[in-house]
C-alpha cells in the first residue's frame, strides 16, 4: 500500500467551483506539504504544516487554503477555482525526528479548471 | 533566498552513453541538496541526497552526484544510460532541512 495517498487522482471542474484535494499518509510523519507542478516551472510550495497546529504559507498561497485535520491528513482547497490553477498537485511528507530533510511524495492529483 | 538552476530543460543521450544533468544552487547557509526523478504519470521519487559528509553521493539506479561548494553545483551523472532512465529529473535545495526549493526540471530522453 502507498504511504502517501492523494484523492482524487484526476479532477475536472469549472471556473468558480470550490474543490478540495485530500492527502493522507501512513508514514507517521509530522510534516506535510502541498506543491503544484507546472511545465517548465518545477514544483512550487503552496502551504506547509510542521504539526497539526502549525500551518504556513508557501511561495504561492493566494487562491488556496488548507486544513490539517489530523497528523495524517492535510487537505488543500480552492475556494473559487480559476483556469490558471490547472496543474498537477502533489502532497509530500517528512519526519522532523530525522531532521525533516527528505520529503516523500504522493502520486499527484491532476486538476483541470475549465 | 535559496534558488536552483537546472541547465537544459531537455537532454537527449544514446543508450549506453554518459548521462550528465546539471544543477547549480544558491544558498546563504550550507545546503541540503536532492535529486528527484519523476516517471511519466507518477509522483516524485528520491534518487539521492547530500546533507553532510562525503561530497560524492551514490543513489539508486546507478546515479551519483557530487557536491562542489566552490562551484555551487550538484550535477547528476550516470555512466551508461538505459532506456528506463527516460524521465524528468528535479534538483532541489533546502536550508536547515526544511522547505524544498526545486529547479524547473530536466527531461531526459534516451535514444536506442
Amino acid at each position: 500500500d502507498a504511504d502517501v495517498t492523494q484523492t482524487p487522482r484526476n479532477r475536472i471542474t469549472k471556473t468558480g467551483k470550490r474543490i478540495m484535494l485530500e492527502c493522507s499518509q501512513t508514514k507517521g510523519h509530522d510534516r506535510m506539504y502541498w506543491y503544484r507542478q507546472d511545465p517548465g516551472l518545477g514544483l512550487r510550495l503552496i502551504y506547509y504544516s510542521f504539526d497539526v497546529k502549525d500551518i504556513n504559507k508557501g511561495e504561492i498561497s493566494d487562491g488556496y487554503s488548507v486544513s490539517r485535520q489530523a497528523q495524517a491528513k492535510f487537505s488543500l482547497s480552492l475556494e473559487s477555482a480559476i483556469p490558471n490553477q490547472t496543474a498537477l498537485y502533489f502532497c509530500a511528507t517528512s519526519d522532523s525526528t530525522s531532521g525533516g530533510k527528505t520529503q516523500y511524495f504522493g502520486p499527484g492529483t491532476r486538476l483541470l479548471v475549465l | 533566498a535559496q534558488s536552483v538552476t537546472q541547465l537544459g530543460s531537455h537532454v537527449s543521450v544514446s543508450e549506453g552513453a554518459l548521462v550528465l544533468l546539471r544543477c547549480n544552487y544558491s544558498s546563504s547557509v550550507p545546503p541540503y541538496l536532492f535529486w528527484y526523478v519523476q516517471y511519466p504519470n507518477q509522483g516524485l521519487q528520491l534518487l539521492l541526497k547530500y546533507t553532510t559528509g562525503a561530497t560524492l553521493v551514490k543513489g539508486i539506479n546507478g546515479f551519483e552526484a557530487e557536491f562542489k561548494k566552490s562551484e555551487t553545483s550538484f550535477h547528476l551523472t550516470k555512466p551508461s544510460a538505459h532506456m528506463s532512465d527516460a524521465a524528468e529529473y528535479f534538483c532541489a535545495v533546502s536550508e536547515y532541512g526544511n522547505k524544498l526549493v526545486f529547479g524547473a526540471g530536466t527531461i531526459l530522453r534516451v535514444k536506442s
